[in-house]
């Protein structure tokens, strides 16, 4: 069965620093991965899809077959990134549903 | 505006009450998902609809139950309430066809007493 691993719960860094999310996945297949996040008070929207290879809010994220990674990072963080991101994954052996990570909670400290 | 919509925001409630929660979206998907969503925790999916008079249980076990008569409605019941069921609950949809992303409603915060 498929599964997202999102090892930390809370990352905190200064403003101006880099911040990189890690998203690790286990799927039988060529899965569809993506990043969602939600900011306070908001409603999870997403952030960005592998497939579409662009940067968001200046936030990137490569899809490692190899290493069934595809960490969130972002060189520079501001402090409106703080928010709760979630990594999720779906495809075909996943009969297209979502499948979630846990979530990792950005603190961006001024 | 299209978008997808979610009632009531918040609902307290006693233990044995019926309660529907409301899902409604304007963006002319044809699938609808159910979630249900501790604190901090991560989602679980607990029912979807592919269209019309089509319903699946999730991946996480639920006592509630969905109806999807029309393609923009996907209400959610608990015929009798339990503080077991408190929780966020957070409806989506997207469109036809493999790998695309959902689109996610404000949630219902249900507390049991």
């Amino acid at each position: 069965a498929q599964r997202v691993t999102q090892p930390e719960k809370l990352l905190s860094v200064f403003k101006g620093a880099p911040v990189e999310l890690k998203c690790n996945y286990s799927y039988s297949g060529s899965p569809e991965l993506f990043w969602y996040v939600q900011y306070s008070r908001q409603r999870l929207q997403l952030l960005l899809r592998h497939i579409s290879r662009e940067s968001i809010k200046g936030f990137t994220a490569d899809l490692n077959k190899g290493e069934t990674s595809f960490h969130l990072k972002k060189p520079f963080a501001q402090e409106e990134d703080s928010a709760m991101y979630y990594c999720a994954l779906t495809g075909k052996a996943a009969g297209n549903k979502l499948t979630f990570g846990g979530g990792t909670r950005v603190l961006v400290k001024p | 505006e299209a978008d997808i919509y979610q009632t009531p925001r918040y609902l307290v409630i006693g233990t044995g009450k019926k309660i529907t929660l409301e899902c409604s979206q304007t963006m002319g998907h044809d699938k609808m998902y159910w979630y249900q969503q501790d604190p901090g925790m991560e989602l679980h999916l607990i029912h979807y609809s592919y269209g019309v008079n089509s319903t699946e249980k999730g991946d996480l076990s639920s006592e509630s139950t969905v109806s999807r008569i029309r393609t923009e409605h996907f209400p959610l019941t608990l015929e009798s309430a339990r503080p077991s069921h408190t929780s966020q609950y957070l409806c989506a949809s997207s469109p036809s066809g493999a790998r695309q992303p959902q689109h996610f409603g404000d949630g219902t915060r249900l507390s049991i007493l």
